[in-house]
């Protein structure tokens, strides 16, 4: 089964640096999502994104962070201005859009802020 | 969509034995679905089961639906070793396409 790829695997920046995270999608694939899980803290639901726009965002997906599906390719998620609480996993899942709503996760992408 | 609630919210047996966790839900659903994640990585697809199922099998895994309670259970039988990691319940609305929104989990430590 194919699988979502999610790039970088770690990534330690500064506080007040940008960050960008990739995630590879599955060809069939019209729903994307990110996800973040705190260290030790449940899987949160950050933003979702469908027809190059954005369907939904939690009260976490601030200012601070966009998204974007640049050329139909990489899905992609900004934080502009990282803080130390930025730290955690970020995991990208894509969905084929059925009504079933299985979601299809990448392995996630670390980020440490200091 | 809605957040299920995973009960326990840790679970430890030895390795063979069977492992149960059970999640409830507030209202009613398309299907619900079960994730798993070992620790540090992504969430992986379990099962899924329909609204109107009761039952669902795949390998050692055996989830069960009551929409009348509002509650599934996940039977893992003869657990490993390898099966030590997170579970989490997912109710999907009948207004699917939406986000999938993760409880706590169960987490389940089998020792060999």
């Amino acid at each position: 089964e194919p699988e979502v790829t999610q790039t970088p695997s770690h990534q330690v920046t500064q506080m007040g640096q940008e960050v960008i995270l990739r995630c590879v999608p599955i060809s069939n694939h019209l729903y994307f999502y990110w996800y973040r899980q705190i260290l030790g803290q449940k899987v949160e639901f950050l933003v979702s994104f469908y027809n190059n726009e954005i369907s939904e965002k939690s009260e976490i997906f601030d200012d601070q962070f966009s998204v974007e599906r640049p050329d139909g390719s990489n899905f992609t998620l900004k934080i502009r201005s990282t803080k130390l609480e930025d730290s955690a996993m970020y995991f990208c899942a894509e969905g084929t859009g059925s009504t079933t709503g299985e979601l299809f996760f990448g392995e996630g992408s670390r980020l440490t802020v200091l | 969509s809605q957040q299920g609630e995973e009960d326990p919210q840790a679970l430890s047996i030895q390795e063979g034995e069977n492992a149960t966790m059970n999640c409830s839900y507030k209202t009613s659903i398309n299907n619900l679905q079960w994730y798993r994640q070992n620790s540090g990585r992504g969430l992986v697809h379990l099962i899924l089961i329909r609204s109107n199922e009761r039952e669902k099998h795949s390998g050692r895994l055996r989830v069960t639906l009551d929409t009348s309670k509002k509650s599934s259970s996940l039977l893992i039988t003869a657990s490993r070793a390898a099966d030590t990691a997170s579970y989490f319940c997912a109710p999907i609305s009948k207004t699917s396409y939406d986000k999938v929104i993760f409880g706590p989990g169960t987490s389940l430590s089998v020792i060999p």
